[in-house]
C-alpha cells in the first residue's frame, strides 16, 4: 500500500527565510506520480507540481524547488525567501494507479512571519 | 475562471436528516473524486469515478453515497449526517491516466464546509 509521510507538522520562519519541507513516500510501483499542494485558509487546494516516477531531475519555479531523490524515496520541498503569502498549510501527495489512487500526506502547516 | 465548482460553499444540516454536496467540472475529466477533510487533517478520499465506474474506498461508512449522472457532476449524499461528519468535503477532478505518457493532476475544487447541528 501507498503512504506518504510529512515530518514536520508546523514550521515557523521569519519572512525572507529559506524553508525545506521534507516528503518521504511509500510505494511497491515503479510507476508513481508525486504532487505537492498548498492549501491557504481560504480552503481550496492548489496545485503546484506534480513529477513522475521517471523523471529525477530537480525542478526550480521562482522561489519554489523541488527535490526528487528516488533512492531515498523523498520529494522535498524548498521556499526561497518565504513571504507572509507563503503561510499555509502544504501537502504532498502520491498517484501510484494512473490517476485512481490519490494519497495525501498529512501536511505541514507554515506560517511566516513578518 | 473556476473549473471545478462546488455547491454550496457552506453548508448546515441538521443531525440525521439527508444531504446532499454537489461538484461540477468544465474540465471534461474522466476521473471525478470525493474527499472528506476534517480540522487540521489531511484530505481523506472517500470514493471515485472513472467514468461511470465507482469505486469506494473500503472504510467509508455505507453511510455515504455517491451518484455521477453525468461526465460533468458528481454529487455527495450523506443519508444521515451525524455529528462525526462535520468537515470540509472537497471535489476533484483528473484525466484519463491510463496512458504512461498522460501526466496526472488532480484539480480541487474549494470545497462544501458541512456543519451538523
Amino acid at each position: 500500500a501507498q503512504k506518504v509521510t510529512q515530518a514536520q507538522t508546523e514550521i515557523s520562519v521569519v519572512e525572507k527565510e529559506d524553508v525545506t519541507l521534507d516528503c518521504v513516500y511509500e510505494t511497491r510501483d515503479t510507476t508513481y506520480y508525486l504532487f505537492w499542494y498548498k492549501q491557504p485558509p481560504s480552503g481550496e487546494l492548489v496545485f503546484l507540481i506534480r513529477r513522475n516516477s521517471f523523471d529525477e531531475q530537480n525542478e526550480i519555479s521562482g522561489r519554489y524547488s523541488w527535490n526528487f531523490q528516488k533512492s531515498t524515496s523523498s520529494f522535498n520541498f524548498t521556499i526561497t525567501a518565504s513571504q507572509v503569502v507563503d503561510s499555509a498549510v502544504y501537502f504532498c501527495a502520491l498517484d501510484d494507479n494512473y490517476g485512481q489512487n490519490f494519497v495525501f500526506g498529512p501536511g505541514t502547516r507554515l506560517s511566516v512571519l513578518p | 475562471d473556476a473549473m471545478v465548482i462546488q455547491n454550496p460553499r457552506y453548508q448546515v444540516t441538521q443531525f440525521g436528516k439527508p444531504v446532499t454536496l454537489s461538484c461540477s467540472q468544465t474540465l471534461n475529466h474522466n476521473v471525478m473524486y470525493w474527499y472528506q477533510q476534517k480540522s487540521s487533517q489531511a484530505p481523506k478520499l472517500l470514493f471515485h469515478y472513472y467514468d461511470k465506474d465507482f469505486n469506494n474506498e473500503a472504510d467509508t461508512p455505507d453511510n455515504f453515497q455517491s451518484r455521477r449522472p453525468n461526465t460533468s457532476f458528481c454529487f455527495l449524499d450523506i443519508r444521515s449526517p451525524g455529528l462525526g461528519d462535520a468537515a470540509m468535503y472537497l471535489c476533484a477532478t483528473s484525466r484519463d491516466g491510463i496512458r504512461r505518457d498522460l501526466d496526472t493532476e488532480a484539480f480541487f475544487g474549494q470545497g462544501t464546509r458541512l456543519t451538523v447541528v
